[in-house]
């Protein structure tokens, strides 16, 4: 079965730091392009990081910038997000999502077709 | 950065009423548009790729239209599984979520 499985997530204290992890089975990881996606409490979805399959191009939305970092580990099929210096504003569930590559017409479309249950985060004194 | 504007923000309807939700860009992104349903304490589902392509398992009452700035979802027969919050992505630059719009009775 094709999945995606969050773990790391719980209350941390402003300035904190939290890594969440997101275990992948089922596909052949390495392949595949990956993000994370958070909600916070009666917000909408909002993108946060983007990796490519190689790792080598990594993207960050702007509120994120400097203080969260992700990476991969395709030996172990994993996902990981290092948060730093942590703000009562990224109190969210996080989830990892897998972009799909989907060529019509030449074109190719990577919308988010795998996604994890999520992981809240807790930033609150 | 690349705007996106998803109206109505939320909307009430009944089973099997046809419900339609707009999702504008503010500069063009050809079709690169995608659709998802969320419900509380679940993943996101995608259901819509592409503007208009249907992903796989998904029933045949959804359906997405439009390109360029304006993209439209539309459910034919809303079904009591259908109430849940939706949201438009665009996947031309920056992953960019719209407001989503929540369905409700």
């Amino acid at each position: 079965e094709v999945q995606l499985v969050e773990s790391g997530g719980g209350l941390v204290q402003p300035g904190g730091s939290l890594r969440l992890s997101c275990a992948a089975s089922g596909f052949t990881f390495s392949s595949y392009q990956m993000s994370w996606v958070r909600q916070a409490p009666g917000k909408g979805l909002e993108w946060v990081s983007y990796i490519s399959s190689s790792g080598r191009t990594i993207y960050y939305v702007d509120s994120v910038k400097g203080r969260f970092t992700v990476s991969r580990d395709d030996a172990n099929n994993s996902l990981s997000l290092q948060m730093n210096s942590l703000r009562a504003g990224d109190t969210a569930i996080y989830y990892c999502a897998r972009a799909s590559s989907i060529t019509i017409f030449g074109v190719v479309h990577r919308p988010f077709d795998i996604w994890g249950q999520g992981t809240m985060v807790t930033v609150s004194s | 950065d690349i705007q996106m504007t998803q109206s109505p923000s939320s909307l009430s309807a009944s089973v099997g009423d046809r419900v339609t939700i707009t999702c504008r860009t503010s500069q063009s992104i050809a079709n690169y548009l995608n659709w998802y349903q969320h419900k509380p304490g679940k993943a996101p589902k995608l259901l819509i790729y592409a503007a208009s392509s249907l992903q796989s398992g998904v029933p045949s009452r959804f359906s997405g239209s439009g390109a360029g700035t304006d993209f439209t979802l539309t459910i034919s027969s809303l079904q009591p599984e259908d109430f849940a919050t939706y949201y438009c992505q665009e996947n031309y630059s920056s992953l960019t979520f719209g407001g989503g719009t929540k369905v409700e009775i």
